[in-house]
């Protein structure tokens, strides 16, 4: 059975600090490794990986897929407020059709 | 249409009801997939369609769970004689299916805001 980890589940910072987000996947057939931010309802996507090594960024986000690990981080630096929310990621696995989510974590940047 | 769009919002049942939710995918877009969410936890996969095909329906939690899309287009995830534990977020998502060079067939959903069904 497919299993996704994120770590920590939650967080609580002040604006200007670094964030950390960590995600461990076992996935048969992995194909990639999407983020999401989730702030009300949607989900909004953020990066796809599919490639160990490689860097994604976006402005003060940034995230790297390690394959051998098995494992993907998402930094956020100089946080601000409207990072509050929660982020999934989800690898990408057999035919590719299907995204199979960590539970999140749930990020909270006070001013 | 712009986005995903799926109704109603909000949605209070009582137990026993029956309820359908729906789903306006993005114009085009072939596949559609259905997720749980229940509170403080990530999505669940339920069904997904690529065109009026339900091609893996794995995740419905039941018999009570029934979806359709029978032109392709527009979904519909009907619950049957509803529980207290059918409480949670309806998520619609939809996707173009890529073929990219190296077959990695990423697939990136576009999720609607979602449905939030509550059983008395």
């Amino acid at each position: 059975e497919d299993k996704v980890v994120q770590s920590p589940l939650s967080l609580v910072v002040h604006e200007g600090d670094t964030v950390t987000l960590n995600c461990s996947y076992e996935v048969t057939n992995f194909r990639s490794l999407l983020w999401y931010k989730q702030e009300k309802k949607a989900p909004t996507f953020l990066f796809m990986l599919t490639s160990s090594g490689i860097e994604k960024k976006s402005g003060r986000l940034s995230s790297i897929l390690d394959k051998k690990e098995l494992s993907s981080i998402l930094n956020i630096t100089a946080t601000q407020t409207g990072d509050s929310a929660i982020y999934l990621c989800a690898p990408n696995n057999n035919a590719g059709n299907m995204l199979t989510f960590g539970g999140g974590t749930r990020l909270m940047v006070k001013p | 249409g712009a986005g995903v769009s799926q109704s109603p919002r909000y949605k209070v049942a009582k137990r026993g009801q029956d309820v359908a939710l729906r789903c306006d995918p993005i114009s085009g877009h072939v596949s559609l997939f259905w997720y749980q969410q229940a509170l403080g936890q990530g999505p669940e996969f339920l069904t997904y369609f690529q065109n009026e095909a339900q091609l893996d329906k794995s995740g419905l939690p039941s018999d009570r769970f029934f979806a359709e899309r029978p032109e392709g287009s527009v979904s519909t995830l009907k619950i049957q004689r509803t529980q207290q534990e059918d409480s949670a977020v309806y998520l619609c998502a939809s996707s173009l299916v890529l073929r990219t060079r190296d077959s990695s067939g990423a697939n990136v959903l576009t999720f609607g805001a979602g449905s939030r069904l509550t059983v008395l």
